[in-house]
């Protein structure tokens, strides 16, 4: 299996752009969770789904943010209008189920700067 | 009060050194705990698991959990430049959210 794939890699954008970070799971896993990573803040869950329904989105900062899992071999986080403080390196990660002993494994991320 | 609390670092040792990282929490009810490492430019990948109080070993590894401190430590043996990396604790009541830590970068000197 190739892991977790999410696209783009790099993202670089001016303040007001509407971003869209794409993600497609591990086949056969039922939970998929997107992270924000910063400095400040470190890595914070924003929203996670379960079979496609978003279940706690209490992590999304702002109406800004959006999220979807149209199936079950993709998601995407949106950001409009984005914000410099928007920049971060945001993960999505999957796991088969929600246990503690389900191991989310991690995609690579994708690095957003908004200027 | 951050639920869980961890020094950033970083922490450079020298090849050969023991390591010891280091988180605490504050919510009694945290049952799970784990260690990720994560390289940099890469995702955190999950190291070590545990769930009771004590001591876990994987090779060079040891996972230890101190519930009545509510503190949580990792051992790393015969430190290698390979192991350079941020580690992250992370928590988890049982079927909630897992909560990290925010990672201390160690350096590994060769």
């Amino acid at each position: 299996d190739a892991g977790v794939i999410q696209s783009p890699r790099h993202e670089v954008t001016e303040m007001g752009q509407e971003v869209t970070l794409r993600c497609k799971p591990i086949s056969g896993h039922d939970y998929l969770f997107w992270y924000r990573q910063t400095m400040m803040r470190g890595l914070e869950l924003l929203i996670y789904f379960n079979n496609n329904v978003p279940i706690d989105d209490s992590g999304m900062p702002e109406d800004r943010f959006s999220a979807k899992m149209p199936n079950a071999s993709f998601s995407t986080l949106k950001i409009q209008p984005s914000e410099p403080r928007d920049s971060a390196v945001y993960f999505c990660a999957s796991s088969r189920g929600f246990l503690s002993t389900d191991t989310q494994y991690f995609g690579p991320g994708t690095r957003l700067t908004v200027l | 009060q951050k639920e869980v609390e961890q020094d950033p670092g970083p922490l450079s040792v020298p090849e050969g050194a023991i390591v010891s990282l280091n988180c605490t929490y504050s919510n009694s009810a945290f049952q799970y705990f784990m260690w990720y490492r994560q390289y940099s430019r890469k995702g955190p990948e999950l190291l070590m698991y545990t769930y009771s109080s004590g001591n876990k070993e994987d090779g060079r590894f040891t996972a230890q959990v101190d519930k009545s401190s509510k503190y949580i430590s990792l051992f790393i043996r015969d430190s290698q430049p390979s192991d350079s990396a941020t580690y992250l604790c992370a928590i988890q009541t049982g079927g909630f959210k897992t909560i990290f830590g925010a990672g201390t970068r160690l350096f590994v000197k060769a």
